[in-house]
Formats: C-alpha cells, sequence, structure tokens
C-alpha cells in the first residue's frame, strides 16, 4: 500500500509559465515532507522541505503547499526554466527532516518536461 | 568538502550471487542509510546506521545487511540474489543525532546492479 502517491507520472510545461507537481499521502504520523530532484546518473537532491506545522514554505522560484486536512502537498515551480527538467520525488517522514530510524517515504516520482 | 560517493556505479551478477556495495559518506556525516530504487518507483527504505550499529531498518529481509566503519564509511551485502534485486541502490548521509530531526539527507549518485 503505497502511503505517498504522485498521481502524475510526467507533466509537460511551457518555459516561464508555472509549473505545478502534486503529492497524496495516507499516513497521519507524517510530520515532514520534503521534494528531491534527480536528473539522469544522478543522486536525488535535496530540493524544498515543509514542516507541518507550516502550510507554506518558499525558497526563490520554489514554494510547497502543504494542506494537512486534505493530506495533499504541492511543489510550484515559477518561472519554469529548462534546467528544471528532471524527475521530481515527494517524501515524507514521521521523524524529521532525515527520516531517522524509520527512513524517507518516497512516492514514484513525476517526470517533469519544460519545453522552449 | 566531498559529496557522498559510491562504488561500484554498475555491476552485474547472476542469481544466488553475492553483492557488496560501497558508500563514502559526506565529510563530517555520521549517519548513513541505504534505499533500493527500483524501476519506475521511488527509492525505498533498506536501513540505516549510527555509529557502526544499525538503528533503523524498512521490510527488506535479513539477506540484506550491512557495516559502517569508525570513518563512518559503509557497506551493503545482499546474499542469495533475486532477479527482483536488480536496481539501483542508493546511499544518503546526513549529520545530526540519530532518530533525531535534523539533517537532510544527502544522496550518492547510486549503483545499479542487475541480477541475471
Amino acid at each position: 500500500d503505497q502511503q505517498v502517491k504522485q498521481n502524475s507520472p510526467s507533466l509537460s510545461v511551457q518555459e516561464g509559465r508555472i509549473s505545478i507537481l502534486n503529492c497524496d499521502y495516507t499516513n497521519s504520523m507524517f510530520d515532514y515532507f520534503l521534494w528531491y530532484k534527480k536528473y539522469p546518473a544522478e543522486g536525488p537532491t535535496f530540493l524544498i522541505s515543509i514542516s507541518s506545522i507550516k502550510d507554506k514554505n518558499e525558497d526563490g522560484r520554489f514554494t510547497v503547499f502543504l494542506n494537512k486536512s486534505a493530506k495533499h502537498l504541492s511543489l510550484h515551480i515559477v518561472p519554469s526554466q529548462p534546467g528544471d527538467s528532471a524527475v521530481y520525488f515527494c517524501a515524507a517522514s514521521a521523524r524529521g527532516s532525515g527520516g531517522g530510524a524509520d527512513g524517507l517515504t518516497f512516492g514514484k516520482g513525476t517526470h517533469l518536461i519544460i519545453q522552449p | 568538502e566531498t559529496g557522498v560517493t559510491q562504488s561500484p556505479t554498475h555491476l552485474i551478477k547472476t542469481r544466488g550471487q553475492q553483492v557488496t556495495l560501497r558508500c563514502s559518506s559526506q565529510s563530517g556525516h555520521n549517519t548513513v542509510s541505504w534505499y533500493q530504487q527500483a524501476l519506475g518507483q521511488g527509492p525505498q527504505f533498506i536501513f540505516q546506521y549510527y555509529r557502526e550499529e544499525e538503528n533503523g531498518r524498512g521490510n527488506f529481509p535479513p539477506r540484506f545487511s550491512g557495516l559502517q566503519f569508525p570513518n563512518y564509511s559503509s557497506e551493503l551485502n545482499v546474499n542469495a540474489l533475486e532477479l527482483d534485486d536488480s536496481a539501483l541502490y542508493l546511499c544518503a548521509s546526513r549529520g545530526g543525532l540519530a532518530g533525531g530531526n535534523t539533517g537532510e539527507l544527502f544522496f550518492g549518485e547510486g549503483s545499479r546492479l542487475t541480477v541475471l
């Protein structure tokens, strides 16, 4: 049973527009959520995170929104740039940013393609 | 400051064999964890090591084992390889206290294992 779901395997967005990546979770014990970005032949790279006590966190072009009642989070990228083309993984933890002894629970990822 | 490095990058084994994958943690990081990423899936937590002891484990059988050395480098050993063990194996390190809430994970590029 998948506890973290990314229902869109891929997303195509025009350069300069907003990219919105969605993630749903089922485990109410999750209290920390992260987004990782992965290029081919590289390991995942931490992008942005949010604690369950917040509903929004912003870092430059990247903003993550958390809706706890809906168990839903989204990553907004504005404006989208060609270098943003990558696979984006949503991850969740019941033990803080590193996952603690339970590790992080990842979704399957969304392949974002930024078109010129 | 060097990042997380893994070796080998690619390897091929046959069913029933044993494999050892290696990881050097990022400088100053005392906690290392291993993840398995099967094709089309997100990374799945295998286990975590802190101060040379396993202190967290995901849903993987005992034939998946590990070691952490005094210099915080780590090994993942898989015995009696099965076809389904074919995957990208990711090592990740972080600082902070084991089980604590600090420190995002920094991932290596991974070791791609193919089992024939």
